[in-house]
Formats: C-alpha cells, structure tokens, sequence
C-alpha cells in the first residue's frame, strides 16, 4: 500500500539547473498538491489539480509549473531554479473535497 | 480569505504533562477543522478533525472541539509521551478550496 509517493528524496541543484519532482498516487484520488514548507512559514500551497488535466495555482506559483497529464501523476517543475526555491517540498492527494490530505513524505531540494 | 492561526512555538513539557495548542480561524461559510501531525523525516498525517460545530475529534489520546462561537480548534492531551514530540499543524477546508495550514507548532516532550 504505498499511498503518495514521491521522487526524488533529495537533490542538489545549482542557481539555473532545471529539474522536476514527480509525484504519484495509487488511491485513485481526483485532487493533487504541492507544497512547500520553510521555517517558520508552515506550509505553503504552490500548484493544485482537481482532476487530470487540470491544474491551478496557489499561494505561491511563481519560478514553478506543474502538468497533470495521469490521474496518478502530479509533477513539479523548476525551469531555472533559484536560491530562494531551498525547501521541502510535499505532494498530497485526497479523494474529494471533504476527504483529509494523504501526504508524500516529502522532496529536500537545495539550490546553491 | 481564510486563515489559520496557531500558537507558536516551540512547546517543551516534561512526560505526562497536559498539553493544549492554541487554534483560532477565520472562515467565510462553514469549514472543516483538521489537525494534522508530522514526525521527524516524515510527511503529515491526519491526526483528527470535526466537520461541524461542537463536533470533538480523537485520536492517539488527542482531542479538539470544533467550537464555533470562539472560532476555535483547540489541540489537547491529558499526558503527553515523548513519542508525542512533533510539529502539529491545525488547517481548514471550506468547499473545494484547497486546506489552509497554520505555520505549526513544534513540541518537545523530554522524560
């Protein structure tokens, strides 16, 4: 039963480098969503999907896109990661609109 | 918009102390309440939660009320273990927005 899973667990990117996070789900949720958590900042939504196919954005999208292109999938892209973009980020997906968030255990990324 | 505030922290009692986390929101309708626990290394999970006013949520000896005149979540335990040590978040839902997190509150529980 492996829930929300997420990949990689951990990267290292230089200021410019690209790279995407993929997150995936075998509970047929229809919602999808990334997160990113900072100290003190708690966590933060980014991007967030209803349904394949669509996507929206949240509190904080900007330097990030995302495609939902699998029910299953959910992906994360950094087109020209920054400083600023050093986080935790987690996936979380959940069946409907009343049900709670399952969540991945989380990507540490480092942009140096 | 709506909005989740919590105590800050961090919390640091002793094994078998009482524990209360502070939870205040400001909502338009009527949310769902959640409090949400993430353990070291580790995503959050689901601690408990209440759909409706005076709704009480359990779990793991964890309780909070949904109480709508002081739009509040409180988190409580009668004694807390040092497995309890934690980031706990209180969050809201409201339709089909997306939940809304308060920042968390880190507690440590020493023996």
């Amino acid at each position: 039963n492996a829930g929300v899973t997420q990949t990689p667990k951990f990267r290292v990117l230089k200021t410019g480098q690209s790279m995407t996070l993929l997150c995936a789900q075998d509970m047929n949720h229809e919602y999808m969503y990334w997160y990113r958590q900072d100290p003190g900042m708690g966590l933060r939504l980014i991007h967030y999907s209803v349904g394949e196919g669509t996507t929206a954005k949240g509190e904080v999208p900007d330097g990030y896109n995302v495609s939902r292109l699998k029910k299953q999938n959910f992906l994360l892209g950094l087109e020209s990661a920054a400083p600023s973009q050093t986080s935790v980020y987690f996936c979380a997906s959940r069946s409907d609109s009343n049900s709670p968030l399952h969540f991945g255990n989380g990507t540490r990324l480092t942009v140096t | 918009g709506d909005s989740v505030t919590q105590m800050e922290g961090p919390v640091t009692l002793s094994e078998e102390a009482c524990l209360t986390i502070n939870c205040t929101y400001t909502a338009t309708g009527y949310p769902s309440l959640f409090w949400y626990v993430q353990y070291p290394g580790e995503g959050l999970q689901l601690l408990l939660k209440a759909t409706k006013a005076d709704d009480k949520g359990s779990n793991k000896g964890f309780e909070a009320t949904y109480r709508k005149e002081t739009t509040s979540f409180h988190l409580e335990k009668g004694s807390v273990q040092v497995s309890d040590s934690a980031v706990y978040f209180c969050a809201l839902i409201t339709g089909n927005t997306p939940l809304v997190f308060g920042k968390g509150t880190r507690l440590s529980v020493i023996a």
